[in-house]
């Protein structure tokens, strides 16, 4: 399977428990994102790394949470002291390099994580 | 206000039916654009994307890009039942010299073809 593999798929945890996602993205693509998508909403923009280099973090993703990619290859997600409202779906998405303009993105399956 | 604009449905057509899929945006800095579709709890998948404005066909489906209007649309000619899904639309713009490939995305339109 060559695509944008996560894991795991589901994880329940219980409020105030740390988590770790993983994703592999595409091999030979060096731009790797994660999203976090809500029941009825679109996937919303939560980091960037080029390489092993955290280029971009959106205000949404709290001192809670944390993002690697110590080699440029695989990232971690580590969401700490989980609350119910990180319920969610949780996007891991690669894309290649390609001159300047690229947006096109390819997602994995998601991480679906419950804090009950 | 958000940035980009969906309307959610559901959108209910016959088997056979062009569909119609439509988001509005209000940021011109957007240049890319990108269609994907996403089935009931899996990763969205990538449909078409474009830059420029006009239209670009792939099989059954035609984005078009109207950036006068900020406005872009999907249509699937002879739609099957198994085209049922949401469709969500997604841009982005380029920001100095790291260019934000980061996507602002719709919130999703769901279809269902009936047979």
């Amino acid at each position: 399977d060559t695509g944008v593999s996560q894991n795991p798929r589901h994880k329940i945890t219980k409020r105030g428990q740390n988590v770790t996602f993983r994703c592999d993205p595409i091999s030979e693509h060096n731009r790797l994102y994660w999203y976090r998508q809500t029941l009825g909403q679109g996937p919303e923009f939560l980091t960037y790394f080029q390489n092993e280099a955290q280029l971009e973090k959106s205000r949404l993703l709290s001192d809670r949470f944390s993002a690697e990619r110590p080699k440029g290859s695989f990232s971690t997600l580590e969401i700490q002291r989980t609350e119910q409202g990180d319920s969610a779906m949780y996007l891991c998405a690669s894309s290649p390099t390609r001159g300047q303009g690229t947006g096109e993105a390819f997602f994995g399956q998601g991480t679906r994580l419950t804090v009950v | 206000q958000k940035e980009v604009e969906q309307d959610p449905g559901p959108l209910s057509v016959p088997e056979g039916a062009i569909v119609s899929l439509n988001c509005t945006y209000s940021n011109s800095a957007f240049q890319y654009f990108m269609w994907y579709r996403q089935y009931s709890r899996k990763g969205p998948e990538l449909l078409m994307y474009t830059y420029s404005s006009g239209n670009k066909e792939d099989g059954r489906f035609t984005a078009q890009v109207d950036k006068s209007s900020k406005y872009i649309s999907l249509f699937i000619r002879d739609s099957q039942p198994s085209d049922s899904a949401t469709y969500l639309c997604a841009m982005t713009r380029t920001k100095g010299d790291t260019g934000r490939r980061a996507l602002t995305f719709g919130s999703g339109t769901r279809l269902q073809v009936q047979p």
